[in-house]
């Protein structure tokens, strides 16, 4: 099956610092990205939806200027939190989505957990 | 505009007995539907989708939803319930065609007591 991998798993960092994570798409071309948002024992809140070699849609109350989504090739995804902060963190999941025969479904990657101290 | 209601933010049931997590949708076109589990610390595992396909859909791990469009509603269930169903459950609606905008629902976390 299709699978998605983020790096790291998970991160811990200075408030101040800007913290990079990675989602891969491991065997399949990735067309579309998403980028979620987790709260403890929240639901999975989109940030934004990235399709490759375009500018990133963000969702309302999203700012894209803290959080930078870059999708330079169908099989990775970044997302920067720059300039972090305590209230950034959170558990942060990426899902992809091709454009094949599992058009109608997004494989979800394992998260990252980002703590700022 | 689509949303997701998750009736029961907790669920217990004994091993052995039959699970029923709830799950109503709001859509404005046919919806897609799914059924993730999240397992502590990861990321959201595909139990099930609902793609205007047999109402009746069967998943892994034992379990089936089936979609009831006069009562808007998708809800899991299980005949069996075990120990290593013990997770936080999401509902989540798509419109159109493909897995675009996933919007999901509170979640449901259920516990198997042995």
């Amino acid at each position: 099956g299709a699978v998605v991998s983020q790096h790291p798993s998970w991160v811990i960092c200075k408030s101040g610092t800007s913290v990079k994570i990675e989602c891969r798409s491991l065997d399949f071309q990735a067309t579309t990205m998403f980028w979620y948002r987790q709260f403890p024992k929240q639901s999975l809140m989109l940030m934004a939806t990235s399709n490759e070699g375009s500018k990133a849609t963000y969702e309302q109350g999203v700012e894209k200027d803290k959080f930078l989504i870059n999708h330079a090739s169908l099989t990775l995804s970044t997302l920067t939190v720059t300039s972090a902060h305590p209230e950034d963190s959170s558990f942060y999941i990426c899902s992809a989505r091709d454009g094949g025969l599992t058009y109608n479904e997004q494989f979800f990657g394992p998260g990252t957990r980002l703590t700022v101290l | 505009a689509q949303s997701v209601t998750q009736l029961g933010s907790h669920v217990s049931v004994s091993e052995g007995a039959l699970v029923l997590l709830r799950c109503n949708y709001s859509s404005s076109v046919p919806p897609y539907l799914f059924w993730y589990v999240q397992y502590p610390n990861q990321g959201l595992q595909l139990l099930l989708k609902y793609t205007s396909a047999a109402t009746l859909v069967k998943g892994i791990n034992g379990f089936e939803a089936e979609f009831k469009k006069s009562e808007t509603s998708f809800h899991l269930t299980k005949p069996s319930a075990h120990m290593s169903d013990a997770a936080e459950y999401f509902c989540a609606v798509s419109e159109g065609t493909g897995a675009n905008n996933l919007f999901f629902g509170t979640g449901t976390r259920l516990t198997v007591i042995p």
